[in-house]
């Protein structure tokens, strides 16, 4: 199994511009989740999906950030009119979870974003 | 709320010895599920264990070791014997079980590992 890739792996954008990001979940995984980290800090979650689904959004995802999870398989983030403290690296993860209980998630390499 | 906490947020060490990192947990469900990842220079966060909370065994695993206490609602991880390629951030986190929209994951803040030759 290949792990999860992300891409890019970094972007530096000027503040305002639009952003997307891609994640390629491991294959088979019915879940997949983005999560952002910023310096010195644990990751925080932003949004999770269940195949094409997106099941559950924090309240740090505002409305300049859309997720979506075509076809359940890849998924792609985008940041819109991007501000200085979208600074952070984004994090997508990807589990699989046949019925109840918990799942383990696995983590991609991360896209560094930096908006000047 | 759940919440982690890692208390330590730096740990530095010469080759060989042992290392605990401490790892405090908060929340009220009954099932839930406790995980230590491993974030190298390379920014990856690399799984190391996964525990469930009505599985109170300490596990070991080569040169890892984990000590779950619900009394305690700690979940510690100790290296024997580190070594230098055992240098990165170290994360606890927390998820809470049977939730129909899916099991995020609650981070502490790290406890970064410097091991000196």
């Amino acid at each position: 199994d290949t792990g999860v890739s992300q891409d890019p792996r970094h972007k530096i954008t000027k503040r305002g511009q639009n952003v997307t990001f891609r994640c390629d979940p491991i294959s088979e995984h019915n879940r997949l989740y983005w999560y952002r980290q910023t310096l010195g800090q644990g990751p925080e979650f932003l949004t999770y999906f269940q195949n094409e689904a997106q099941l559950e959004k924090s309240r740090l995802l505002s409305d300049r950030f859309s997720a979506e999870r075509p076809k359940g398989s890849f998924s792609t983030l985008e940041i819109q009119r991007t501000e200085q403290g979208d600074s952070a690296m984004y994090l997508c993860a990807s589990s699989y979870l046949a019925g109840g209980g918990g799942d383990t998630q696995y983590f991609g390499p991360g896209t560094r974003l930096t908006v000047l | 709320a759940q919440k982690v906490t890692q208390a330590q947020t730096e740990i530095s060490v010469v080759e060989k010895e042992d290392v605990t990192l401490d790892c405090v947990y908060e929340t009220r469900d009954t099932t839930y599920y406790l995980f230590w990842y491993k974030q190298p220079p390379s920014g990856e966060l690399v799984f190391l264990i996964r525990r469930n909370s009505f599985d109170e065994q300490n596990e070991i695993s080569g040169r890892y070791s984990w000590n779950f206490q619900k009394s305690t609602s700690s979940f510690n991880f100790t290296i024997t014997a580190s070594q230098v390629v055992d240098s990165a951030v170290y994360f606890c986190a927390l998820s809470e079980g049977v939730k129909a929209a899916g099991n995020k994951l609650t981070f502490g803040g790290g406890t970064r590992v410097l091991v000196k030759p």
